[in-house]
């Protein structure tokens, strides 16, 4: 299966400032790679789908970029509200999987 | 609104069974893929099973193919995770998810997740 490993496993970052969260895959996933935000006690809200789509309702703050095996979730400048758990996954192959996480912590 | 409720989750031994069901709403159930995903305490989320839109094509996880089913029914609108021989490792929240219209394995919307523990 695909292991996707996210960098850095915690980034202190104050309201404002633009964060880079990194996805990498250990094999080509294509562009077939989503991010999604999760929060204490909430399902997981999907944010950008193959690669730089943003869902409904997400807004334009939060972009995708990448191809192939990397992958980068920018938060231009933070709001309050986006201090959270992001967590990238692929559907390329069989099982689809998840990387392990980015805390996204208040500086 | 999309609702995906979860039931049937709960303690067996080892070696046992359960049944769990899902009941969605808010959406046309029968266009969208569905799966189950779990997560052990303290692990990542874990892709279980997946079925395809008409129910015709079910894929699983190597670590539960031949021991769970996944089925749905259409008519009812509910996706089902049928467990046997369940293993101590099998223990985990399972949640029902919905694949977005035309897009396979890709989560638009969770429900809360049904706990089932397999302890003897």
């Amino acid at each position: 299966e695909i292991v996707l490993t996210q960098s850095p496993a915690t980034l202190s970052l104050s309201p404002g400032e633009r964060a880079t969260l990194s996805c990498r895959a250990s094999q080509s996933v294509s562009s077939y790679l989503a991010w999604y935000q999760e929060k204490p006690g909430q399902a997981p809200r999907l944010l950008i789908y193959d690669t730089s789509n943003r869902a409904t309702g997400i807004p334009d703050r939060f972009s995708g970029s990448g191809s192939g095996t990397d992958f980068t979730l920018t938060i231009s400048s933070l709001e309050p509200e986006d201090f959270a758990v992001y967590y990238c996954q692929q559907r390329s192959n069989w099982p689809p999987t998840f990387g392990q996480g980015t805390k996204l912590e208040i500086k | 609104e999309v609702q995906l409720l979860e039931s049937g989750g709960g303690l067996v031994q080892p070696g046992g069974s359960l049944r769990l069901s899902c009941a969605a709403s808010g959406f046309t159930f029968s266009s969208n893929e569905m799966s189950w995903v779990r997560q052990a305490p303290g692990k990542g989320r874990e892709w279980v099973s997946g079925i395809s839109s008409s129910g015709g094509s079910p894929y699983y996880a190597d670590s539960v193919k031949g021991r769970f089913t996944i089925s749905r029914d259409n008519s009812k609108n509910t996706l089902y995770l049928q467990m046997d021989s369940l293993r101590v490792e099998d223990t985990a929240v399972y949640y029902c998810a919905k694949g977005k219209y035309r897009s396979g394995w890709l989560i638009d919307n969770w429900g809360q997740g049904t706990l089932v523990t397999v302890s003897s």
